[in-house]
């Protein structure tokens, strides 16, 4: 069964900290990855799309990780600000069906002062 | 370029009530979806268009009905609402087959059934 799992379901963090969120995933075939950002009370944000050659990609204080081999990625944000206090869903692109995307439930981030 | 665009942003329905959630892109995107989103849990595709004139059902299509006549509009319907249905709806779009592109989602509708 294609799935996608995401840890911590929550996390509370003070500004400037470091943290890194979770995502482990059964989709088969796999074709990408993705992060998104969704603040509160809006639609998700596109962070950063993984494809199966790339280990590591950047976007600014986020850095997104793939390990295709054992199916795992980590998003890692750095310098947390408070603007960062949302939640952030993790997607894989995959399977065989025409419905091809398959989403996490997310991990609800807060940063607090 | 407003991107995705989702009216109404909040309504309430009685239980057998029926409406239509509006959902326009101005992007000239082939692909749109209707996702919801309930509580602790990952969007659900509800239905999906390749294009105008072509819809099939998702993950979740029961209760709910769309149309595609133009490629710019997407509208969702509910004909007979039920608590259940209580959620929040997303409409994305993407230029093609989201296996490479990146999909743009609109602000949601959040809708509550009583």
């Amino acid at each position: 069964k294609n799935q996608v799992e995401q840890s911590p379901q929550s996390l509370i963090i003070l500004e400037g900290k470091n943290c890194t969120l979770q995502c482990n995933y059964t989709v088969s075939p796999f074709s990408n990855l993705r992060w998104y950002k969704q603040d509160t009370g809006r639609g998700p944000v596109s962070l950063t799309i993984m494809t199966f050659s790339e280990n590591t990609k950047s976007n600014g204080r986020y850095t997104a990780t793939l390990d295709a081999d054992t199916k795992q990625s980590s998003l890692h944000i750095t310098a947390s600000q408070l603007s960062d206090s949302a939640s952030y869903i993790c997607v894989v692109s995959g399977g065989t069906g025409a419905n091809n995307l398959f989403f996490g439930t997310g991990t609800r981030l807060t940063v607090i002062p | 370029n407003a991107g995705v665009t989702q009216t109404p942003k909040f309504r309430i329905l009685k239980i057998g009530q029926s409406m239509t959630l509006q959902c326009t892109q101005d992007m000239n995107h082939n692909y749109m979806y209707w996702y919801r989103q309930d509580p602790g849990m990952g969007l659900k595709l509800i239905y999906y268009s390749v294009g105008a004139g072509i819809t099939d059902k998702g993950e979740v299509p029961n209760g709910y009905n769309v149309s595609r006549s133009t490629t710019e509009d997407f509208p969702l319907r509910l004909e007979l609402a039920a608590p259940s249905q209580t959620s929040v709806y997303f409409c994305a779009s993407s230029p093609e087959r989201t296996g490479w592109e990146t999909q743009y989602f609109g602000p949601g509708t959040r809708l509550l059934v009583l």
